[in-house]
């Protein structure tokens, strides 16, 4: 089986980092993703892990480790826009299916 | 790129009604398929997921079940919705070429 766990809830100022940690358990590894989900809409694609270390994409970050089971997604400069949801996600060995985290709800003020 | 269409957008059904939500994709050939629910407040939960025509496997036990009668439609459905069947449902598929996944805009459904 899976665990996937991440804190429900985090709030930031407009222009600061945050990060927010994601801890797993999964009896097969595929990579480790990130999503941002907007209230009412479908989650979007944000970053992969694959391999131990950080991967920098813009004002997002994402960093692995897998002997750890543990991830984060960095974010910096934020921006009111920001406010959203953040899945993390696991995919496993089979059929490339995924499995999600219950998502990190960050409220981003001014 | 591929899209994925889902309709309804919205979804307000009677205890004990059938169900039926579509979804279809474009711009892709033979992909896997997945359906998720999501729960107010909580995770995606996976359903059920497709790797061809025919081909379903079942996540989790209820009374739902889903078929894919081509290869670039997916359907969700029900005999008889219970009130747990409450969510969002949303179609998925592997971005072609890079990673991740690609969600349909989804469908609220509210069981009264």
């Amino acid at each position: 089986g899976q665990n996937i766990d991440q804190p429900t809830e985090m709030t930031a100022t407009e222009g600061a980092i945050v990060q927010i940690n994601c801890t797993y358990q999964t009896s097969g590894f595929n990579g480790l993703f990130w999503y941002q989900q907007h209230a009412g809409e479908a989650p979007t694609f944000l970053s992969y892990n694959v391999l131990d270390g950080l991967e920098e994409k813009g004002r997002f970050s994402s960093f692995l480790s897998r002997s750890k089971g543990y991830s984060y997604l960095l974010l910096k400069e934020l921006q009111m826009k920001d406010s959203a949801s953040y899945l993390c996600a696991v995919r496993g060995l089979r059929n490339n299916d995924m499995r999600f985290g219950a998502g990190t709800r960050l409220t981003v003020k001014p | 790129s591929q899209t994925i269409h889902q309709w309804p957008a919205t979804l307000v059904q009677p205890v004990g009604s059938p169900l039926s939500l579509e979804c279809t994709v474009e711009g892709t050939s033979n992909p896997n398929l997945y359906w998720y629910r999501q729960a107010a407040g909580r995770g995606l939960q996976l359903l059920f997921y497709s790797v061809g025509i025919g081909q379903i496997s079942s996540e989790v036990p209820q009374n739902l079940s889903a078929s894919r009668p081509q290869d670039r439609q997916f359907i969700l459905s029900s005999k008889k919705l219970l009130l747990s069947d409450s969510g969002f449902y949303l179609c998925a598929c592997p971005i072609q070429g890079a990673y991740g996944y690609t969600f349909g805009s989804g469908t609220r459904l509210t069981v009264v």
